[in-house]
């Protein structure tokens, strides 16, 4: 079935280092959404990217689709405590959607 | 909140016992999916419904199953519990619309078999 590939599957950076996880599919995805998810939380959605090639930026995180729509990548400057959790991407394929196992971020201040 | 509510919060039970873990989803919405997550481990979709009838499924045991009513609440039966089936079960809905496919998540339900 349909799958989502999520490197890496932690990362730990030092307070002011950026930050990239990466998501990948092997078929086009109708969008591809980012959650997080905080220590002893539930996931929280952050945005959905839907066009070929599409950049989003909330603040500090910069969200890109691939042009082929198969791969998205979300990245943090200039980490902060606060950005710990794990990140998930959420691949649609028609109308199922599959998660991304997540990256697991952790910052030391 | 999400809109989602999934219940109990925690549950506690004995090696080869039965639990249901529910969901209510968001008004209106129709897909209804259900996540185990380990102990610092990712979500692993176990299956989906869409509008009561089963959809997808994903790394399901054959000791669990799920169904989803005609209000379009679900429920999750665990059976012959072991410890490794200790973990936190997520809910999440979407609206399965073309603008509209954001899944909201429960709270969770955190089984802990002992």
């Amino acid at each position: 079935g349909q799958q989502v590939m999520q490197i890496p599957q932690y990362q730990h950076v030092q307070e002011g280092e950026d930050f990239t996880t990466y998501c990948n599919s092997s078929t086009t995805l109708s969008n591809i959404q980012w959650y997080k998810q905080r220590p002893g939380g539930h996931p929280v959605f952050l945005i959905q990217l839907v066009k070929s090639g599409e950049v989003k930026k909330q603040k500090r995180l910069t969200f890109q689709f691939g042009e082929a729509k198969k791969n998205s990548s979300l990245h943090i400057t200039a980490t902060q405590t606060t950005d710990v959790g794990t990140y998930f991407c959420a691949g649609l394929y028609n109308n199922d959607m599959r998660f991304g196992a997540g990256t697991r971020l952790t910052v030391k201040p | 909140d999400s809109g989602v509510t999934q219940t109990p919060k925690h549950l506690i039970t004995a090696t080869g016992q039965r639990v249901t873990l529910r969901c209510s989803p968001r008004s209106g919405d129709l897909s209804v999916y259900w996540y185990q997550q380990s102990l610092d481990q990712g979500l692993q979709f176990l299956i989906q419904y869409y509008n009561g009838e089963e959809r997808a499924k994903g790394n399901i045991l054959e000791r669990f199953s799920a169904q989803q009513f005609p209000d379009l609440h679900s429920e999750l039966n665990l059976s012959s519990l072991e410890l490794g089936d200790s973990a936190l079960y997520f809910c999440a809905s979407s609206g399965q619309s073309r603008m509209n496919t954001e899944a909201f998540f429960g709270q969770g339900t955190r089984l802990t078999v002992v």
